[in-house]
């Protein structure tokens, strides 16, 4: 069956510093992966996207790395400050095209920056 | 500002009784999507609309429907709510050209008595 994996233990890191969060998955196939941020009560609110056919992406802070062949996304944010403390979920996007995309979402990180 | 709204943000309701969650949306999206996310869990698709088109999750439980009367509003209908249903409900939007950023509301944060 399909799995998504993301750092199951709270990441913690100090201010300023890069804080690197991983998805894996398995037995998947995604054209496109997009990266959300959730706190805690609210809903997720989409960062980035980026394409099967990127090998990078970035803004402001944030950069975006997806490598099919290892099937796994890097979620870098630099200069990481304590407002970055938040839940970041990676979600899958089965690319099947048309109207709709379905996203199929992993269990999160839970980044916390102390200052 | 453009957004999704849902109401209430706190429902309660007790074991067996039907309940409604509602949607609203001011970015005229054409796709509207129903997720249900239990604590440090995923948010899990139960069904979307696009447009009036409705597509139900295989796994999505009989005792959830949902309604779209318009393009703003979508309502998610729990018929008789169990201690398993309690939960964040989330809805969302895209703007129904693939692959694009879904936009969430704050949720609903459902509790069964």
């Amino acid at each position: 069956s399909q799995k998504i994996e993301q750092n199951s233990e709270a990441l913690n890191i100090q201010e300023g510093k890069t804080a690197t969060l991983t998805c894996n998955y398995t037995n998947y196939s995604p054209a496109y992966l997009q990266w959300y941020r959730q706190d805690p009560g609210r809903g997720p609110v989409f960062l980035l996207l980026i394409r099967e056919n990127e090998k990078e992406k970035r803004k402001e802070r944030l950069k975006v790395t997806f490598d099919t062949t290892l099937k796994q996304s890097l979620f870098h944010i630099t200069a990481s400050q304590p407002a970055d403390s938040a839940t970041y979920l990676c979600a899958l996007d089965r690319g099947y095209g048309g109207a709709t995309n379905k996203l199929i979402f992993g269990t999160g990180t839970l980044l916390a920056v102390q200052p | 500002d453009a957004m999704v709204i849902q109401n209430p943000r706190y429902q309660v309701t007790q074991f067996g009784k039907p309940v409604t969650l509602s949607c609203s949306q001011t970015l005229n999206h054409n796709v509207m999507y129903w997720y249900q996310q239990k604590s440090s869990q995923a948010p899990k698709l139960l069904f979307h609309y696009y447009d009036k088109d409705f597509n139900n999750e295989a796994d999505t439980p009989d005792n959830f429907q949902s309604r779209r009367p318009n393009t703003s509003f979508c309502f998610l209908d729990i018929r008789s709510p169990g201690l398993g249903d309690a939960a964040m409900y989330l809805c969302a939007t895209s703007g129904g050209q693939g692959h694009q950023p879904q936009h969430f509301g704050d949720g609903t944060r459902l509790s069964i008595l």
